[in-house]
């Protein structure tokens, strides 16, 4: 696509709900993070692929948090046991090349995740 | 976790005047990038930069590679309405280090 996609563009969860958040990267790009922007904040580094492979997940926050790159392109991002402190707003992003790129990202828009 | 530090949190300023915004590390960097983000919208790619000392224009933006590699600095001339944002820079170490770490964010409001 002509640019990165997630969905949904909201979401509401109550506490102890699991949610699944989708990223869409754009056609073609090897490198995948994802992001969480806490409010009033700058985004934070969770996790990052490149095509299928899981490289890093050293900022995922607890083991209640999974993302998964399946086919090397669409990325889910769940979220296990929801609580109150995993309201942010999760940023995918896209890059054209590999460990080695001094490519910059693409974000999307984001999933605004309130959980109640 | 890490986030470089931004300075000024924030600034309101006239319409037409120069804005100029800077971000710090304590760690060394070989790329230097600047974002924009608007309200409900992911950050958007403004200005890269690779080499200590560089200078690198994207319009009325002018963005600055530190030589010490530890800073970075953005400069916005004759601001728009439409310049409000926030504004992250965000930094990556080493070849082959893939994940940037970004700034706190100076939050720019134009008064016309």
């Amino acid at each position: 696509g002509a640019g990165v996609s997630q969905s949904p563009r909201y979401k509401v969860a109550k506490r102890g709900q699991d949610v699944a958040l989708r990223c869409d990267p754009i056609s073609g790009h090897v490198s995948l993070f994802w992001y969480q922007q806490a409010l009033g904040q700058g985004p934070e580094f969770l996790t990052y692929f490149q095509n299928e492979a899981q490289l890093d997940k050293s900022g995922l926050p607890s083991d209640r948090f999974f993302a998964e790159r399946p086919e090397g392109s669409v990325s889910t991002l769940k979220i296990q046991r929801t609580q109150q402190e995993d309201s942010a707003v999760y940023l995918c992003a896209s890059s054209q090349g590999g460990t080695d790129s001094n490519y910059g990202y693409t974000f999307g828009s984001g999933t605004r995740l309130t959980v109640v | 976790g890490q986030q470089l530090n931004q300075s000024p949190q924030s600034m309101f300023i006239q319409e037409g005047e120069d804005v100029s915004m800077n971000c710090t590390s304590s760690s060394i960097f070989n790329t230097w990038l600047w974002y924009k983000q608007d309200p409900g919208e992911g950050p958007v790619l403004l200005i890269a930069l690779y080499k200590a000392g560089e200078l690198t224009s994207n319009g009325r933006l002018t963005a600055q590679f530190g030589i010490t590699r530890k800073d970075s600095f953005l400069n916005i001339s004759a601001s728009i309405p439409s310049d409000v944002g926030i504004y992250f820079c965000a930094g990556r170490g080493t070849s082959g280090t893939y994940k940037y770490i970004f700034g706190t964010g100076t939050r720019l409001k134009v008064l016309a």
